[in-house]
């Protein structure tokens, strides 16, 4: 198993582009989440998703919209990228409903210029 | 007030020591609890669930009060190893679903 994939492992953008991080996992987990790490802020949860098709938002969702297709893919796009976006962005998978560990992916850097 | 708090450090022990980390939480209803590991620019991951009647991994040991709604992580002998960022997460239900809180973290420094 690959667990949780990220890409691309790093990007720079300019104010007001668009682009989509892509996250896979195959461990057929029902529970997907994006989060960000600042300095100093931790992981923040910016949305989720409990299943194919259902999604809803977390603690910080504007500027980012995902979609959930498939169990296996849960991407996030950045409509109209802003400096203040400049973050490390997480996905992790885990199985539902139990509280059970999450699982990771390595990560995105992404900059905004 | 943040919904879990953690003390950010850091602390800086030499090897061998035993350290200790608080993490509280506001949300009386909370359902599960862990902490997590994460290494510099590393994705965290999963050290110990904390059980209600507390828990022990190796050097590693978890504690839970409910009662005054903190965990607890307690490391003994200190490897340099250890030296990490050590994130509290606290899942609340939410929908028939659990969502995580995490801490900021804290940051433990173990030297020789």
């Amino acid at each position: 198993n690959a667990g949780v994939t990220q890409t691309p492992k790093f990007q720079v953008l300019k104010t007001g582009q668009s682009m989509t991080l892509q996250c896979a996992q195959d461990m057929n987990h029902e529970y997907m989440s994006w989060y960000r790490q600042d300095p100093g802020m931790g992981l923040r949860l910016i949305h989720y998703s409990v299943g194919a098709g259902i999604t809803d938002q977390g603690e910080v969702p504007n500027g980012y919209n995902v979609s959930r297709s498939t169990t296996e893919d849960f991407p996030l796009r950045l409509l109209s990228a802003a400096p203040s976006q400049t973050s490390v962005y997480f996905c992790a998978s885990s199985p539902p409903r139990s509280g059970n560990e999450q699982f990771f992916g390595p990560g995105t850097r992404l900059t905004v210029l | 007030r943040k919904e879990v708090e953690q003390d950010p450090g850091p602390f800086n022990v030499p090897e061998g020591a035993t350290v200790a980390f608080n993490c509280t939480y506001s949300n009386s209803a909370s359902q599960s609890f862990f902490w997590y590991r994460q290494d510099c620019r590393k994705e965290p991951k999963l050290l110990m669930s904390v059980y209600s009647s507390g828990n022990e991994d190796g050097r590693f040991t978890a504690q839970l009060n409910r009662a005054s709604q903190y965990i607890s992580l307690l490391i003994r002998d200190s490897k340099l190893s250890d030296s990490a960022t050590y994130l509290c997460v606290v899942n609340g239900a939410s929908g028939g679903s659990y969502i995580p809180t995490f801490g900021r973290g804290t940051s433990l420094i173990v030297h020789p």
